[in-house]
């Protein structure tokens, strides 16, 4: 099935540093892209769609200038905490749109990447 | 835009008992409703899913049932295994106008199957 390659998994860095972020779709096209953040217990927030070729599309109260999105060809999406501070520590996760199949034939599936868990000291 | 509420936040149940998740949703418009199974460490995964033209849907151990009316949707999992272990997201979305769907996320409920 379609899978989403995520990396780097875990990253640590110092405050002030910028951190960047890969999504890559393997072996199927995403011309859109998902991003997301995860605080542990809580739910899935969306912060960005990414757009091939065109400009991202911010949540509403999600800093652009902050959490910078290039969708640079069809498999690959980036996201780029600029300048980050203790408070960005998170969980993010990217996911493609794909289509089910089996039991979920035709379902509009989100396929998610592994995650990765940004620690600013 | 979109709230989803889910409960409880926490379920804990022995081997063999049925658990059930429930949601409500704000926008009426919504129309498709998948939920996501995310195991320790794992990335989520979609594991069945709903949309507005039917109540119940059934895969072998799991069923969602929807009621449009009190915009509330629930997750069934029966004779359930500690395999079934995992965190639970419902979701609501409809049709954006580019013709995709973005869903909004419940919390998410820990479920704990006790051997």
């Amino acid at each position: 099935g379609a899978v989403v390659s995520q990396h780097p998994s875990w990253v640590i860095c110092k405050s002030g540093t910028s951190v960047k972020i890969e999504c890559r779709s393997l072996d199927f096209q995403a011309t859109t892209m998902f991003w997301y953040r995860q605080f542990p217990k809580q739910s899935l927030m969306l912060m960005a769609t990414s757009n091939e070729g065109s400009k991202a599309t911010y949540e509403q109260g999600v800093e652009k200038d902050k959490f910078l999105i290039n969708h640079a060809s069809l498999t690959l999406s980036t996201l780029t905490v600029t300048s980050a501070h203790p408070e960005d520590s998170s969980f993010y996760i990217c996911s493609a749109r794909t289509v089910g199949g089996g039991p979920l034939s035709g379902a509009n599936v989100l396929t998610f990447g592994a995650g990765s868990r940004l620690t600013v000291l | 835009g979109e709230n989803v509420e889910q409960h409880p936040s926490t379920l804990s149940v022995q081997e063999g008992d049925s658990a059930v998740i429930k949601c409500t949703y704000s926008d009426s418009a919504s129309n498709y409703f998948p939920w996501y199974k995310q195991e320790l460490g794992k990335r989520p995964q979609l594991i069945i899913d709903i949309r507005s033209n039917v109540g119940e849907k059934k895969d072998q151990r799991i069923a969602v049932t929807l009621n449009k009316t009190a915009k509330h949707f629930s997750l069934h999992i029966t004779e359930t295994q500690p395999e079934d272990s995992a965190v639970y997201f419902c979701a609501a979305s409809k049709r954006a106008s580019g013709g995709s769907y973005i869903p909004t996320f419940g919390r998410g409920t820990s479920l704990i199957v006790h051997p």
